[in-house]
């Protein structure tokens, strides 16, 4: 079975930092590009940040760029979220999601659907 | 202010047909880009609906459809149901912002 699941959300104060992760299971991994959604508390979904296949290229949304880090590590089929310098607009639930991703020949990268959603894992920004 | 624009809500009785937009501009739907359709019911994780404009994923029932046209998207569902009840979002690629959602629909099957 096709599988993502988070851990790592809790409690942390505004400027501090935390670090959410994915594991993944049932596809092979390292053929994915990866990606990380969130959704704050009565509010509608917001792409955060996405890696290739083999961590070499990122993106993430400018809210959170210099104070966000997606990383991977293939050997152990996960991916990960450093969150720093956090503030309360970055509390919610995180999903971690498998992307459909077409790259140019020119290098541009392409997003498409999101076919695969973890179950989410809360952040919560205290003050 | 979400960049892709859907009303807030919908509703509908069971068996009714019901429509969910999803308006855009010239920097995601119409410059081509697919839109993809995902439900989310409260206090679980999104689902992917309708990819691709109007593919449905294994599952999905064929009541649910999707379309695209200009700089708009929408999605159809046919005889309504209470599980439909649900958070509809709708997705696209933009030029400058790479992914962008809509704010999300609230369907209500009364």
């Amino acid at each position: 079975e096709v599988q993502l699941v988070e851990s790592g959300g809790g409690l942390v104060q505004r400027g501090g930092s935390l670090r959410v992760a994915c594991g993944a299971s049932g596809f092979t991994f390292t053929k994915y590009w990866m990606t990380w959604v969130r959704q704050a508390p009565g509010k509608g979904l917001q792409w955060v940040a996405s890696i290739n296949q083999d961590g070499s290229e990122e993106h993430y949304v400018d809210s959170v760029k210099g104070r966000f880090t997606i990383s991977r590590d293939n050997a152990g089929n996960s991916v990960f979220l450093q969150m720093n310098s956090v503030t309360a607009d970055d509390s919610g639930v995180y999903y971690c999601a498998r992307p459909s991703v077409a790259v140019a020949s020119s290098g541009l990268v392409f997003y498409h659907y999101m076919d695969v959603w973890g179950k989410g894992t809360t952040v919560t920004v205290s003050s | 202010q979400s960049v892709l624009t859907q009303p807030p809500s919908v509703s509908g009785a069971p068996g009714q047909r019901v429509t969910i937009s999803c308006t855009g501009s010239m920097s995601n739907i119409g410059t081509g880009y697919d839109v993809h359709w995902y439900q989310q019911i409260p206090g679980t994780a999104p689902k992917l609906l309708i990819f691709r404009n109007s593919n449905r994923p294994s599952g999905v029932p064929d009541r649910f459809s999707g379309s695209k046209s200009g700089t708009s998207a929408s999605l159809v569902i046919t005889g309504l149901q209470a599980e439909d009840e649900a958070d509809y979002y709708c997705q696209s690629y933009d030029i400058s912002l790479r992914v962008v959602f809509g704010g999300g629909t609230r369907l209500t099957v009364l």
